[in-house]
């Protein structure tokens, strides 16, 4: 049964802080990605990374950082959090005999206050 | 660049049958995947079409007309559980990253 995991399903942090959202998945899928996901506006690609050590900026990549230092995991970091990066996050892979498809995480809702 | 509409809103009767369009307009074409997202849970794999036609699975069907840059999801026999939200993604040329849909929220009436 294929699993991709995140860190937290809630997470709360103050204006300022530095944000770590962690992404495991058990596929051994090459590619995996980071999205946010906000009312009216779908889904978002902030960064994905294709291969251990590789990045790619995606639409809205400001604000954010990621690293990738094993193939499995996939970290996004929010050096600063502010109050607009209050939103659901979905880490999602995708690879191998998968093909295209993208297998989601359960998603990690922050709060910035 | 890339563009996908689908209607924001539909609701539907319990057992009925609804259809969830989508237009896209991509650069390349690798196939054309439907999610379905309940609230406030992550989005889970429907279909996948990549050649013209209705691809059946269950209560649900998918269609795609790649000269149209149209696709469709027909869901039938309507359970209320079908409350969602579906979304519409192409992948780009890569094929490593998707282009969304803003998805189309769907609420089953009794």
């Amino acid at each position: 049964d294929v699993k991709v995991t995140q860190s937290s399903r809630y997470l709360v942090k103050r204006t300022g802080e530095k944000v770590f959202l962690e992404c495991v998945q058990d596929m051994d899928h090459e590619n995996m990605f980071w999205y946010r996901q906000d009312p009216g506006l779908g889904l978002r690609l902030i960064y994905f990374s294709y291969d251990v050590k590789m990045k790619e900026k995606g639409d809205i990549p400001e604000g954010y950082s990621v690293s990738r230092e094993k193939k499995e995991r996939f970290s996004l970091i929010l050096e600063s959090a502010s109050t607009n990066q209050t939103s659901m996050y979905l880490c999602a892979s995708s690879g191998g005999t998968s093909g295209y498809e993208q297998y989601f995480g359960p998603g990690t809702r922050l709060t910035v206050t | 660049g890339q563009n996908i509409d689908q209607p924001t809103e539909m609701t539907a009767t319990e057992g009925a049958i609804v259809q969830i369009n989508c237009t896209y307009q991509t650069s390349g074409f690798n196939g054309l995947f439907w999610y379905q997202q309940h609230a406030g849970e992550a989005p889970t794999f429907l279909s996948y079409n990549v050649l013209d036609g209705l691809e059946e699975k269950g209560r649900f069907s998918s269609f795609l007309s790649r000269s149209k840059g149209y696709s469709y999801l027909l869901l039938k026999e309507l359970q209320m559980k079908d409350s969602a939200s579906y979304l519409c993604a192409v992948p780009l040329n890569t094929g490593n990253q998707f282009y969304f849909g803003t998805g189309t929220s769907l609420t089953v009436i009794p």
